[in-house]
């Protein structure tokens, strides 16, 4: 099956400084990835979703100029949080989408938890 | 609006059968996933459903009834290991999921 790599798995970070968090589609191209944030106990939150060579669309409520996407190719997405504050540690995940928008199973990365002290 | 409905938590007991219930309300419809996922880690994904009727893979099985806007995942011959949040997403005419909260399933011995 199609695998999804996320690195770091874990980060533990300051206030205030930046963390990226990379999103690896190992043995396919995902023309779509997807970014999640998951908060304790509580469903997964679609943050954004990523095209590969064009800007991402953001969902309502997800700022994005905190929260920097690129998808600077076929494999591989990133997610920069910017000036980290607390109420930003979160478990994050990302999922890849396989071929196009008929294509409809998501593979999901194994997530990267974030602290911010 | 758009909406997933399942039960928060259910118990069971290892061996037994239990059924988890979903049932939603998309701006249009591509298809009833669920997923597993076991505490800090992500979800992985069991079944997809877009015609109606039941699918079967081993221990797990998963119905939709698309006239009814219901899907349910049916987990038999339960073991310890199958201690989860089960999550049900539905996905709407744009391609994007829509997530239920998740039914956290307890397996007593």
């Amino acid at each position: 099956g199609a695998v999804v790599s996320q690195h770091p798995s874990r980060v533990i970070c300051k206030s205030g400084t930046s963390v990226k968090i990379e999103c690896r589609s190992l043995d396919f191209q995902a023309t779509t990835m997807f970014w999640y944030r998951q908060f304790p106990k509580k469903s997964l939150m679609l943050m954004a979703t990523s095209n590969e060579g064009s800007k991402a669309t953001y969902e309502q409520g997800v700022e994005k100029d905190k929260f920097l996407i690129n998808h600077a190719s076929l494999t591989l997405s990133t997610l920069t949080v910017t000036s980290a504050h607390p109420e930003d540690s979160s478990f994050y995940i990302c999922s890849a989408r396989v071929g196009g928008e008929d294509h409809n199973e998501q593979f999901f990365g194994p997530g990267t938890r974030l602290t911010v002290l | 609006g758009q909406n997933i409905d399942q039960p928060t938590e259910m118990t069971a007991t290892e061996g037994a059968i239990v059924q988890i219930n979903c049932t939603y309300q998309t701006s249009g419809f591509n298809g009833l996933f669920w997923y597993q996922q076991h505490a800090g880690e992500a979800p992985t994904f069991l079944s997809y459903n877009v015609l109606d009727g039941l699918e079967e893979k081993g221990r797990f099985s998963s119905f939709l009834s698309r006239s009814k806007g219901y899907s349910y995942l049916l987990l038999k011959e339960l073991q310890m290991k199958d201690s989860a949040s089960y999550l049900c997403a539905a996905m709407d005419s744009n391609y994007q999921l829509i997530w239920g909260a998740g039914t956290k399933l307890i397996i007593k011995p």
